[in-house]
């Protein structure tokens, strides 16, 4: 089974911290995502890479930057946190560029920003 | 208009019932539809997974695709207090360019009391 591992499930921080919020997996596949989930809002993706040191921005990249220097491990960065940053933050991954494979979620973060 | 809809309910029905899940998009490019079961404070995990119209099952689980009417549906036969959760229904595109990134419904909350 694919296991995506996201390092913390609750974190609490302060406004202007720089946060970091990490996932790994251990499939081998190449592309990962990061996600926020807030009620009302649906999943949101907020940046994604399908290769090591490549990145792409999703609808929502503001505030938020990202780091993959390893295959396994995708990082997302608040550089400097705010209240509106409360919020579920989910890793995922999916195998390839093309075909029908779906993504698998880690368990998520919950993150609190005061 | 959103790509991807789902009514957000809650709907509750009671334990043995037959639960029916919609969702419809507009976006006739999608190939591939998901659902993934998300329970409370834990990720989304994928629950069935299909290409082409038409049904699809796996245990009490029925998942159709109209494709000429742009409507999924997933069934729960039996239903049991343990499939409380929130299910989201999520379509991709077929082998292009981004074709990896899914489009997900905001989900429906489902509560099956005893």
């Amino acid at each position: 089974d694919v296991k995506v591992t996201q390092s913390s499930r609750y974190l609490v921080k302060r406004t202007g911290e720089k946060v970091f919020l990490e996932c790994v997996q251990d499939m081998d596949h190449e592309n990962m995502f990061w996600y926020r989930q807030d009620p009302g809002l649906g999943l949101r993706l907020i940046y994604f890479s399908y290769d090591v040191k490549m990145k792409e921005k999703g609808d929502i990249p503001e505030g938020y930057s990202v780091s993959r220097e390893k295959k396994e491990r995708f990082s997302l960065i608040l550089e400097s946190a705010s209240t509106n940053q409360t919020s579920m933050y989910l890793c995922a991954s999916t195998p390839g560029h093309s075909g029908g494979q779906p993504q698998h979620f880690g368990d998520g973060t919950r993150l609190s920003i005061l | 208009q959103k790509e991807v809809e789902q009514d957000p309910g809650p709907l509750s029905v009671p334990e043995g019932a037959i639960v029916s899940l919609n969702c419809t998009y507009s976006n006739s490019a999608f190939q591939y539809f998901m659902w993934y079961r998300q329970y409370s404070r834990k990720g989304p995990e994928l629950l069935m997974y299909t290409y082409s119209s038409g049904n699809k099952e796996d245990g009490r689980f029925t998942a159709q695709v109209d494709k000429s009417s742009k409507y999924i549906s997933l069934f729960i036969r039996d239903s049991q207090p343990s499939d409380s959760a929130t299910y989201l229904c999520a379509n991709r595109k077929g082998a292009s360019g981004g074709s990896y990134i899914p489009t997900f419904g905001r989900g429906t909350s489902l509560i099956v009391h005893p």
